[in-house]
């Protein structure tokens, strides 16, 4: 089992469309979680952190669920700029090594 | 306030040469981690620096080393190059907190490595 599990996609989404992510974990003992997007040919930036009570930033809603090991990340009313490549990164007992899913490619179209 | 830079920012190598990539972290942050991130792939974790010593390692060869410098500032050196190690070379920055854990990481631009 890889230790960090994306769709791929691509998802082809109209604007205004609501997106949701998955993404799973295989190590139980992780503690930090976070969402990347990586724009093409481009550094991955930091969406946002995800803790265990759920975190919302603006349209984002990211979520956590330890028990199942997966991590989700849910966009609301989609725009053509959240176009982008949406990583899913683990980073087991806050050492150092973040580890990164292949990452979930989204279009959002007029 | 500087974010990550990283120079070169495109490389083009032949196999068997040696490279030396170049990172500077964002103000107030002390530690650099490099990733290499091939294409259609997520980025994987090279090795990470810390009060100029290797904190950490992933699976990469002896190939692979780096240093970090007083400054933070941080290289990463290649040798031998094979085809394989074209990819975009990653350098991220973060602080050590307190209690010695990894806060988040920003990540530069990048170096785009070609190997031919």
């Amino acid at each position: 089992r890889k230790e960090v599990e994306q769709d791929p996609g691509p998802f082809n989404v109209p604007e205004g469309a609501t997106v949701a992510f998955n993404c799973t974990y295989s190590n139980s003992a992780s503690q930090s979680f976070f969402w990347y997007r990586q724009d093409c040919r481009k550094e991955p930036k930091l969406l946002m952190s995800v803790y265990s009570s759920g975190n919302e930033d603006g349209r984002f809603t990211a979520q956590l669920n330890r028990a199942s090991q997966y991590i989700s990340l849910l966009i609301r009313d989609s725009k053509l700029s959240d176009s982008a490549t949406y990583l899913c990164v683990v980073n087991p007992r806050s050492q150092g090594n973040l580890i990164f899913g292949k990452g979930t490619k989204l279009s959002v179209k007029p | 306030d500087a974010g990550v830079t990283q120079s070169p920012t495109h490389l083009i190598k032949t196999r068997g040469q040696q490279v030396t990539l170049r990172c500077s972290p964002k103000s107030g942050h002390d530690t650099v981690s490099w990733y290499q991130q091939a294409l259609g792939q997520g980025p994987q974790f090279i090795f990470q620096y810390y009060e100029e010593e290797e904190r950490q390692r992933g699976n990469f060869p002896d190939r692979f080393s780096g240093h970090q410098f007083p400054n933070y500032s941080s290289e990463l050196n290649v040798n031998a190059l094979l085809l394989g190690d074209s990819a975009l070379y990653l350098c991220a920055s973060s602080s050590i907190g307190l209690a010695g854990l990894n806060n988040e990481q920003f990540f530069g631009p990048g170096t785009r490595l070609t190997v031919l």
